[in-house]
C-alpha cells in the first residue's frame, strides 16, 4: 500500500530555531506539494515541485522558508527562523504529471512554534 | 484574491439524514476536486470533475459541477457516523492550470 511518509509527525520548538521537515512521495510520482493547514487560512500551497524542480513557491515566504528535493524520494521544507505564527500543520502530497491530477497527501507534520 | 467559499461552514446532523454542501466561486475552473480530511490525517480525494453540469457518484455520495464550471455540490444520502470529517473542495484555475485553489471546507459531523 503505497503511502506518501512525512517525519516528524510532531515538533514542538522555540522562536528562533531551525525546522526541518522531511517527505517520502509515493515512488513514481513526480509531482510534490507542500501545503500549510491552519484553521484561520485553511490549506494554502506553499511550494509545487515537478520532476523535482520547482514549478510554484509564490506561496512561501522566501525570506525564511525554503522547499527543495534533493533527490527524487526525498523533498524537505526548512524554517529557519521559526516563529509563533508558523504554528499549523504542514502537509506534503504527491502526484503524476499535472497540478489537476489526484494529489495523495502524507499524515502531515503538526509544528508547534513557541 | 480568488476564493473558494463553501457552505457551511459546519454542520451536525443525526444518522440516516440528507446533507448538502456547497462549493462556489466567481472564477472559472478547469476541474474541481472533492477530498474528506478526518481528523490527525491528511485529505484524501474522493472525486474530480471535469465537465460543466458533469454529475458523479460515489456510493451514497453524489457531486455536481456547477454549467459555468465556477460551483460544485456534495450531496450524501443517509448519511452515517463514518461520513464524519472536514470536506474540502479545490479548484484548478481555468487561466492558470498551474494554481490549485482551495476552500476552507465544511467540518461534518454524523451522530449515531
Amino acid at each position: 500500500d503505497a503511502r506518501v511518509t512525512q517525519t516528524p509527525r510532531h515538533k514542538v520548538t522555540e522562536m528562533g530555531q531551525e525546522v526541518t521537515m522531511r517527505c517520502q512521495p509515493i515512488l513514481g510520482h513526480n509531482t510534490v506539494f507542500w501545503y500549510r493547514q491552519t484553521m484561520m487560512q485553511g490549506l494554502e500551497l506553499l511550494a509545487y515541485f515537478r520532476n523535482r524542480a520547482p514549478l510554484d513557491d509564490s506561496g512561501m515566504p522566501k525570506d525564511r522558508f525554503s522547499a527543495e528535493m534533493p533527490d527524487a524520494t526525498l523533498a524537505t521544507l526548512k524554517i529557519q527562523p521559526s516563529e509563533p505564527r508558523d504554528s499549523a500543520v504542514y502537509f506534503c502530497a504527491s502526484g503524476l504529471a499535472s497540478i489537476s491530477a489526484s494529489q495523495y497527501f502524507g499524515p502531515g507534520t503538526r509544528l508547534t512554534v513557541l | 484574491t480568488q476564493l473558494l467559499e463553501q457552505s457551511p461552514q459546519f454542520l451536525s446532523i443525526q444518522e440516516g439524514e440528507n446533507l448538502t454542501v456547497y462549493c462556489n466561486s466567481s472564477s472559472v475552473f478547469s476541474s474541481l476536486q472533492w477530498y474528506r480530511q478526518e481528523p490527525g490525517e491528511g485529505p484524501v480525494l474522493l472525486v474530480t470533475v471535469v465537465t460543466g453540469g458533469e454529475v458523479k457518484k460515489l456510493k451514497r455520495l453524489t457531486f455536481q459541477f456547477g454549467d459555468a464550471r465556477k460551483d460544485s455540490s456534495l450531496h450524501i444520502t443517509a448519511a452515517q457516523p463514518g461520513d464524519t470529517g472536514l470536506y474540502l473542495c479545490a479548484g484548478v484555475d481555468a487561466g492558470n492550470n498551474r494554481k490549485l485553489i482551495w476552500g476552507l471546507g465544511t467540518s461534518l459531523a454524523v451522530n449515531p
